[in-house]
């Protein structure tokens, strides 16, 4: 079974803070992808990567930043956070182009 | 942008009810539509994957249609059960992966 996890359940920030939000995925998938959860908006596409160091924008990248060093890993990067960051953050993984993805557990993402 | 837009937004049951909803697409660029399945607490969980217009897929008691050429496409689920409650989202993409849209997603709750 394909497993992709992410580091926290859980983080609380403050304002300015920069933060980072990891995920790794155990199936040699190609692509990796950053979404965030908000109510009633369903999942909006941050960034994704096809490749180590490869990446592209989402919907809505602004605030965000990725790296993707090593293939099974994918990192989200807050420069400094906002209260309008405040939300929930998950990440998948695909073997490559319109293949399902699978999603890690999500990161609830609360900044005060 | 346009948007995936998926209908209705919640839908309630009486168990052993068959039940359907919608998902609409734009159906210029398309290359693949996703439906995943969401239980609360857990991760999205794939159902199916479709590309061809006319395409019916099942699992289970789980089926969906896709109309490429009008931008829809259905999921039906017959004689719903209570561990069929769940939010169902529709993703559709196109030929760049950041081309990738999901629905704002049918919230089922089924009773028994």
């Amino acid at each position: 079974d394909v497993k992709v996890t992410q580091s926290s359940r859980y983080l609380v920030k403050r304002t300015g803070e920069k933060v980072f939000l990891e995920c790794v995925q155990d199936m040699d998938h190609e692509n990796m992808f950053w979404y965030r959860q908000d109510p009633g908006l369903g999942l909006r596409l941050i960034y994704f990567s096809y490749d180590v160091k490869m990446k592209e924008k989402g919907d809505i990248p602004e605030g965000y930043s990725v790296s993707r060093e090593k293939k099974e890993r994918f990192s989200l990067i807050l420069e400094s956070a906002s209260t309008n960051q405040t939300s929930m953050y998950l990440c998948a993984s695909s073997f490559r182009g319109y293949y399902e993805q699978y999603f890690g557990p999500g990161t609830r993402l609360t900044v005060t | 942008i346009l948007n995936v837009e998926q209908s209705p937004q919640s839908l309630h049951v009486q168990e052993g009810d068959s039940t359907n909803f919608t998902c609409s697409f734009p159906s210029s660029n398309f290359y693949a539509l996703h439906w995943y399945r969401w239980e609360t607490a857990k991760s999205p969980e794939a159902l199916f994957v479709m590309t061809l217009n006319g395409d019916e897929k099942k699992k289970g008691r789980i089926s969906a249609t896709l109309n490429t050429k009008e931008g829809y496409s259905y999921l039906y689920i017959k004689g719903s059960q209570p561990e069929d409650s769940a939010t169902y989202l529709c993703a559709s993409i196109g030929y760049n992966n950041n081309d990738m849209r999901f629905g704002a997603g049918t919230r089922l709750t089924v009773k028994p």
